[in-house]
């Protein structure tokens, strides 16, 4: 079974600073991973994805994730933050077999500091 | 283009009745993937529908249920609701796919009590 561990329910950085955000993954099978983000009382939008065509992937607003297969990682890095970037992220990895859907992480809050 | 509309998108029912929660999904899309949200949690798969037809289920009671429709719009059905079932529950419409993605409607905020 898919799996996904997001280290850290809460990030804390300063407007300017470098985003980390963390997520590794389990799968049996060659894995589809993506990452989303959610603003208050809406729902999910897809940041970016990667397919297994290129380690490094770029998304939208900034993001990038870089999947390292040696280490089961895809973490989401941004340069600078900025203020709008204040959300809740997941991390999620396509449940794989015959049924498509996305087993999700459970999140992290990232926190812009002015 | 429209995208993923859900409806509605609060309501409150009480302990052991019944809810139809619905979802449209974007224009050209056969496959519908519904999720729930408990509060400060990551979405959980409940079920997906393709053409018409469930093909991939979730860690859910069978009190959980769906149609899609002919127009690939769809309904989340759920009977004898339990307070645990408190939750922002999200629709996905997609292309289908492992790789593609899930376009995601706002949710629909369900509070038992």
């Amino acid at each position: 079974a898919q799996s996904v561990t997001q280290l850290g329910s809460h990030v804390s950085v300063s407007e300017g600073a470098l985003v980390l955000l963390r997520c590794n993954y389990s799968s049996s099978v060659p894995p589809y991973l993506f990452w989303y983000v959610q603003y208050p009382n809406q729902g999910l939008q897809l940041l970016l994805k990667y397919t297994s065509a290129a380690t490094l992937v770029k998304g939208i607003n900034g993001f990038e994730a870089e999947f390292k297969k040696s280490e089961t990682s895809f973490h989401l890095t941004k340069p600078s933050a900025h203020m709008s970037d204040a959300a809740e992220y997941f991390c999620a990895v396509s449940r794989g077999g015959g049924a498509d859907g996305l087993t999700f992480g459970k999140g992290t809050h990232l926190i812009i500091q002015p | 283009e429209t995208g993923v509309t859900q409806s509605p998108t609060h309501l409150i029912k009480t302990r052991g009745q019944q809810v139809t929660l619905r979802c449209s999904s974007q224009s050209g899309h056969n496959t519908v993937s519904w999720y729930q949200q408990a509060l400060g949690q990551g979405p959980q798969f409940i079920f997906q529908y393709y053409r018409e037809e469930e093909n991939g289920r979730g860690n859910f009671p069978p009190r959980f249920s769906g149609l899609q429709f002919p127009n690939y719009s769809s309904e989340l059905n759920v009977n004898a609701l339990e307070l645990d079932d408190s939750a922002l529950y999200l629709c996905a419409s997609s292309l289908g796919g492992r790789n593609t993605e899930a376009f995601f409607g706002q949710g629909t905020r369900l509070t038992v009590v």
